[in-house]
């Protein structure tokens, strides 16, 4: 079965510095690589995803990831972070839902809270 | 904001009652989810929908029941919960499952089991 891992609780970044979230992913055959975010008292917010292509992916709000398959990760980067990019962020990976490969759900990671200090 | 709102909000229920959480979406999709999440844990899906068909069954107690009447409307009825059952239901909906789309997820509603 296809699983991702978020190896840090809580990242702790100051205002104007890079940030990075990490994910690793364990799967079979070719990983589909999702990036959500949560802000307080909100669902979970699509940011960007990786099915093929470029290894670099872009996505909303300045955000970037970048999947690196040799070391089976798919880390969530910004070169300069915000106060307001504070929030609980998920890595997800596609599984099939069942024997079949028609149907698929999504794998999540526990989550990384992301704090911005000013 | 997403398309895919929610009631209600907040609901706290004691282990007697019965209670329905709703979801509604309104981006056309074909697919609806529930899930379950609690703090520091990974998301579980509890039900998924495809074109109000149900595709999958996470092994959920049979307390937790699902109706999708239509591909827009998503419920989730409650009967004789328990207090470990108190978390955020989120409600999601895709374009569809086959594809792994991504998807639009409602606020939540914060359910506490007395």
């Amino acid at each position: 079965a296809q699983s991702v891992a978020q190896p840090e609780d809580q990242v702790n970044v100051a205002e104007g510095n890079p940030l990075t979230v990490k994910c690793t992913y364990s799967v079979s055959g070719n990983p589909y690589l999702f990036w959500y975010v949560q802000y307080p008292n909100r669902g979970l917010q699509f940011l960007l995803k990786y099915i093929t292509g470029d290894n670099l992916v872009k996505g909303s709000y300045g955000f970037e990831a970048e999947f690196n398959k040799s070391q089976t990760s798919f880390h969530l980067k910004k070169p300069s972070a915000l106060v307001s990019d504070s929030a609980l962020y998920f890595c997800a990976v596609r599984d099939m839902i069942g024997p079949q490969d028609s149907n698929y759900q999504l794998i999540w990671g526990a989550g990384t809270k992301l704090i911005i200090k000013p | 904001e997403t398309g895919v709102t929610q009631t209600p909000r907040h609901l706290v229920m004691g282990m007697t009652n019965k209670k329905s959480l709703k979801c509604e979406q309104h981006l056309g999709h074909n697919a609806m989810y529930w899930y379950k999440q609690s703090a520091k844990k990974p998301l579980e899906l509890m039900f998924v929908y495809s074109l109000e068909e149900r595709v999958e069954n996470n092994s959920v107690p049979s307390r937790f029941s699902p109706e999708c009447p239509n591909s827009s409307h998503l419920f989730l009825h409650l009967h004789t919960l328990q207090p470990e059952d108190s978390a955020l239901y989120l409600c999601a909906s895709s374009q569809g499952v086959t594809l792994g789309d991504e998807q639009f997820f409602g606020p939540g509603t914060r359910l506490t089991v007395l």
